[in-house]
């Protein structure tokens, strides 16, 4: 079983559209994350919950809205799509409560967007 | 955070030692060092971590200044398969309120692996 995936793995949409991408984690874990790497590479963090509750909103348009149902889930919703949104978006989970110092972060595969 | 500094790339040849520097002059008492790395097409994966000690894991071995401003991530013999890149990033050890237990990534260090 894949501990962290998301869904779709490819996302070719046109701009204005709206559009979702799924993460679900099977390592019980307690905090999600989405990172956004752009066409350089850099990795930079979006969001994180922990427990359902928003942890980190890092100065993200609001036309992204994260979304978690429950802890093993955390989506990620894009409005209004811009062609600068094209990047490839990656989820992460980790166990922070309860450990000191470790608590290593496990990545999806990412999921490929791009805005046409 | 306290910020590192790696190189934006380095060579090996297939079968030999790779030493991969980071330096963190400003690295604080409570942050462990980690090292992930991220292989084309896939998402960053943990590789080692360490506070003050060298560390041993089966992927690879973590060398630490006994001032802790800077290590280095061993590769006892690449493989073709660890080209990739290498980031090495602060993580305070205490969490609360504050401290979410994110990792930021600077640019990390591309390795080429020559057959």
């Amino acid at each position: 079983d894949t501990a962290v995936s998301q869904t779709p793995k490819y996302l070719v949409t046109q701009m204005g559209n709206d559009k979702s991408i799924k993460c679900e984690q099977n390592l019980g874990h307690d905090t999600m994350y989405w990172y956004k790497q752009d066409s350089k590479k850099f990795l930079k963090i979006m969001f994180s919950y922990n427990n359902k509750e928003l942890i980190i909103n890092e100065t993200v348009p609001n036309r992204f809205s994260p979304k978690s149902p429950d802890k093993a889930h955390l989506n990620l919703h894009i409005n209004s799509l811009e062609l600068g949104d094209s990047a490839v978006y990656f989820c992460a989970s980790s166990q922070v409560k309860g450990r000191r110092g470790h608590g290593e972060l496990f990545f999806g595969e990412g999921s490929r967007l791009t805005v046409l | 955070d306290a910020k590192t500094t790696q190189p934006n790339s380095m060579e090996s040849n297939e079968e030999e030692p790779v030493h991969l520097p980071c330096n963190h002059s400003t690295i604080s008492g409570t942050d462990y060092i980690h090292w992930y790395r991220q292989l084309p097409s896939q998402g960053p994966e943990y590789v080692i971590h360490g506070l003050t000690s060298n560390v041993n894991n089966r992927m690879a071995s973590l060398a630490i200044a006994e001032d802790r401003k800077s290590s280095t991530l061993i590769l006892h013999r690449a493989t073709l398969r660890d080209a990739a890149v290498y980031y090495c990033i602060l993580r305070d050890v205490v969490y609360g309120s504050g401290n979410t237990g994110k990792l930021i990534f600077g640019q990390g260090t591309t390795l080429q692996v020559k057959p």
